[in-house]
């Protein structure tokens, strides 16, 4: 079955930009809307955004002036980028699949195990 | 904006019972799109109901999910070891929400 994987650094320093990459394996990243979701240390589920397998973007109103998704089918990855990060960013990080091919219901399934940036000096 | 607000925080209970979870959403929506996760820590989250009632793929029978309107409840029937976790749920669609979750703690 289809598993993602996040990668990226663990420690980002404030005012600089996270990088993170989900590698899908198991099945091809064609025709779904891929999402970054984080959890802040104690608070609830956010999301971030999401995008296309063919580039098209969707990111949640209030990070979008810091939020960059992007896609590369050839290497079935997508990998989200935020600038400018301060402590409040802080959180684990998952990236996840919308449930069906060619709908962004926000329905996601599956999820990677998620991985964690501190935003530190 | 949609409120889901989760109750109780924590559910402490045994194996072999019976967990009820709800979920209140501050207004009416539809059941349609209306989901469950299960979250164990240092996991990846897992799709256990969505559409309210529908059991995502590999989910036991006896995991259901009920409601409609603002009130929707989780139930598992008899609680396995491996049903100890945080549940969220989730309004879909349109409009993207989480509840801040429950956690069924032994």
């Amino acid at each position: 079955q289809v598993q993602l994987q996040e990668s990226g650094p663990g420690l980002v320093k404030p005012s600089e930009t996270l990088s993170l990459t989900c590698t899908v394996s198991g099945g091809s990243i064609d025709y779904y809307y891929w999402n970054w979701i984080r959890q802040s240390p104690g608070k609830g589920l956010e999301w971030i955004g999401c995008v296309y397998y063919s580039g098209t973007t969707n990111y949640n109103p209030s990070l979008k002036s810091r939020v960059t998704m992007s896609v590369d089918t050839s290497k079935n990855q997508f990998s989200l980028k935020l600038s400018s990060v301060t402590a409040a960013d802080t959180a684990v990080y998952y990236c996840a699949r919308d449930r069906l091919p060619y709908q962004n219901l926000y329905l996601f399934d599956p999820w990677g195990q998620g991985t964690l940036v501190t935003v530190s000096s | 904006e949609i409120v889901l607000t989760q109750s109780p925080g924590t559910l402490s209970l045994s194996p072999g019972e019976r967990a009820t979870l709800s979920c209140r959403a501050s207004q009416s929506v539809s059941s349609s799109y209306l989901a469950w996760y299960q979250h164990k820590r240092g996991q990846a989250p897992r799709l256990l109901i969505y559409g309210a009632s529908s059991r995502a793929t590999g989910i036991p029978d006896r995991v259901s999910g009920s409601g409609s309107g603002t009130d929707f409840t989780l139930t598992i029937s008899r609680l396995e070891p491996e049903d100890f976790a945080v549940y969220y749920c989730q309004h879909y669609g349109s409009l993207l929400t989480f509840g801040g979750g429950t956690k069924v703690e032994i």
